[in-house]
Parts: C-alpha cells; sequence; structure tokens
C-alpha cells in the first residue's frame, strides 16, 4: 500500500465554521505534513511532524491547527478561516523521520479542495 | 536556506516531439532532487530523484533527468510526448537534516498538442 489518504475530496465552510481535514498513510513512514497550494503555484510547507511530535511550524496562522493521533494519521484542524485560505491542502508522509536519516521521497495525497465562502 | 528556479512556466509542445523542462537550484550544502507531476485537480506524483551516484536518472513514464553539479542544474526530459502528459512539473530539492522540507520552484506547465 503507497498510498495516502486524504479525507474529504472537497469541501466548503464558511469563516464561523470548524472543519478538519484527516490524512491517513500506511506505509509505516514516520514524517507527515501538511502543504498548502494555491491555484497556479507549488505547494508550500505548513507543518512536518517527525514521530507523531510537530517539528516545523512554518510560521502558519493560529486558526490552522495540526493534530497527529497516531503515527498513520495526520488530521489539520480549522477554526475562522478567512477566503483567502481557500486552496488544496495536500498531505504527504515519507519515511525518514528527521536528522541524519537517508533522504527519500514524500508520497502525496490527493488533496482536499477547500473553499471559505 | 536553497531555492529552486524552473526557468519556463508554460511549454507547448506537439505530441510525439521531444520535451525539455529546466531546473536549477541553489544551495550552500547538497541537496536531494526530485521532480513531481501533477494532472489537473490531483496531488503530487514522483517522476524521478537524485539522492547520490549516477548523475542520470531514469523515471517512470519515460523520462529522464541529469544532475549537473557544476552547473547547479536538474533539468528533465522526455524523447516523445504523449497527450496524457499534459500537467504541470514541479521541481524540487530538500537536503539531508532537514526533516525533508521539500522546497520546490514555481512549476512548468506543460501542454501537448496532438
Amino acid at each position: 500500500d503507497t498510498e495516502v489518504t486524504q479525507t474529504p475530496k472537497h469541501l466548503v465552510m464558511g469563516m464561523t465554521n470548524k472543519k478538519s481535514l484527516k490524512c491517513e498513510q500506511h506505509m509505516g513512514h514516520r514524517a507527515m505534513y501538511w502543504y498548502k497550494q494555491k491555484a497556479k503555484k507549488p505547494p508550500e510547507l505548513m507543518f512536518v511532524y517527525s514521530y507523531e511530535k510537530l517539528s516545523i511550524n512554518e510560521s502558519v496562522p493560529s486558526r490552522f491547527s495540526p493534530e497527529c493521533p497516531n503515527s498513520s494519521l495526520l488530521n489539520l484542524h480549522l477554526h475562522a478561516l478567512q477566503p483567502e485560505d481557500s486552496a488544496l491542502y495536500l498531505c504527504a508522509s515519507s519515511q525518514d523521520g528527521g536528522q541524519g536519516e537517508i533522504n527519500t521521497e514524500a508520497f502525496f495525497g490527493q488533496g482536499t479542495r477547500l473553499t471559505v465562502v | 536556506a536553497q531555492s529552486v528556479t524552473q526557468l519556463d512556466s508554460q511549454v507547448p509542445v506537439f505530441e510525439e516531439a521531444p520535451v525539455e523542462l529546466r531546473c536549477n537550484y541553489s544551495s550552500s550544502v547538497s541537496v536531494y532532487l526530485f521532480w513531481y507531476v501533477q494532472y489537473p485537480n490531483q496531488g503530487l506524483q514522483l517522476l524521478l530523484k537524485y539522492l547520490s551516484g549516477s548523475t542520470l536518472v531514469k523515471g517512470i513514464n519515460g523520462f529522464e533527468a541529469e544532475f549537473n553539479k557544476s552547473q547547479t542544474s536538474f533539468h528533465l526530459r522526455k524523447p516523445s510526448v504523449h497527450i496524457s502528459d499534459t500537467a504541470e512539473y514541479f521541481c524540487a530539492v530538500s537536503r539531508k537534516a532537514a526533516g525533508n522540507k521539500l522546497t520546490f520552484g514555481g512549476g512548468t506547465r506543460v501542454l501537448v498538442k496532438p
């Protein structure tokens, strides 16, 4: 199984709503990532979890709250978003979990297309 | 810090013609290099990667890339494209001990015409 599964595929939410994006992988990867991709732009890293601990937060606003309940799951909790937060949110995972390990490729999910109204 | 420049934002090409997508990077340390493809409304799929060893890397779907350390380049090529190769292509770099943090180039949109 070399898949990263993201749910839901599409999400429309109001600015006062609370919602969550979910990501799951069963490849035994110990690093998981959230990326944000605006239209016609490259993905931008938001968060990195290594061995279920948050290791990188790229100065993301607090209305985005990541959570890694276990090594297979990654959530992104959303609250009080703005219309400019509308984007494709990509989850990824990779084999290495941090410093000193051989770097390998990241496997990406299909993304959740989020629209904030 | 590292950066990636994809020199062409769009590349139109006829079916069965060759294509080359250019990628240059800058980094103060050794990097690993990747090419990803993104089809419309999809996630990213790895085409190929360079970690070490032979500088000519072969990937999926007939793509290959050559790592040139002196020119800090990692150009992607395919000798004969298909309509199905129409997609966005991203060059990316990461360095060891950075938690596999990928830095992407701006992307190159390939449009294959019949």
